[in-house]
């Protein structure tokens, strides 16, 4: 099974609205972490955001915001007021209690903004 | 400020050669990741150090894939008689553990072969 699922190969939005990218993961582990990391064309993954099994509040940085619903196993990623430079390759990420070094990627989401 | 860099960034190779990539970590990051991510996909875990432990191997890791990071710095990322099948982008991604450690990546090499 996969541990994350990205239901999403494309999303298309507008300049200056929110657009949320979907995130499904599976774990029978009980700590795990999630990540949402973007990929421009230039290759590099940057680190966007983090949510912890335990945290009690949704994850919030910036203009990223993690919508986390635990029965749910969902990770949905909200950006708001996109702007041209969001345009990229989104990953959702998850690593388990159990494995110290390994982080599982979904496919990825490509974002694309338009003016 | 120096992020994680790999080199090179593109490697064009024959079937059968052998090749080797570098990747320089954050400097204080003693946690060291190298991933595979072909066309399409996320990325796949293939190997983690801690200083110069490899404590953890993916069964994506053949006999023909090495890695090694001698100092507890720098690592490097052998593949010995390449295939076609080896051609993807090779991240290298850097971490301090804890809590939501986040990883650091490089910009990748991206290895082709023909």
């Amino acid at each position: 099974a996969q541990k994350i699922t990205q239901t999403q190969p494309g999303m298309f939005v507008q300049e200056k609205e929110a657009v949320t990218l979907d995130c499904t993961y599976d774990t029978s582990d009980p700590s795990y972490g999630l990540f949402w990391y973007k990929q421009p064309s230039s290759g590099e993954m940057i680190f966007l955001i983090y949510q912890g099994s335990y945290d009690q509040q949704n994850a919030t940085e910036g203009r990223y915001s993690l919508n986390f619903q635990k029965a749910r196993k969902s990770a949905n990623l909200v950006i708001s007021a996109s702007q041209l430079g969001d345009s990229a390759m989104y990953f959702c990420a998850m690593r388990e209690g159990s494995t110290l070094g390994r982080l599982y990627f979904g496919r990825g989401t490509q974002l694309t903004v338009w003016p | 400020d120096t992020g994680v860099s790999q080199d090179p960034r593109h490697k064009i190779t024959k079937r059968g050669q052998n090749v080797t990539f570098r990747c320089d970590p954050i400097s204080e990051h003693n946690r060291l990741y190298w991933y595979r991510q072909t066309l399409g996909q996320g990325p796949e875990f293939l190997t983690y150090f801690q200083n110069e432990a490899q404590l953890e191997k993916s069964r994506l890791l053949s006999d023909r894939f090495s890695a090694e990071r001698p100092k507890g710095s720098f690592s490097t990322l052998e593949i010995q008689r390449t295939e076609q099948g080896d051609s993807a982008m090779y991240l290298c991604a850097s971490s301090l553990p804890g809590t939501g450690e986040k990883l650091f990546f490089g910009s990748g090499t991206q290895l082709s072969v023909l």
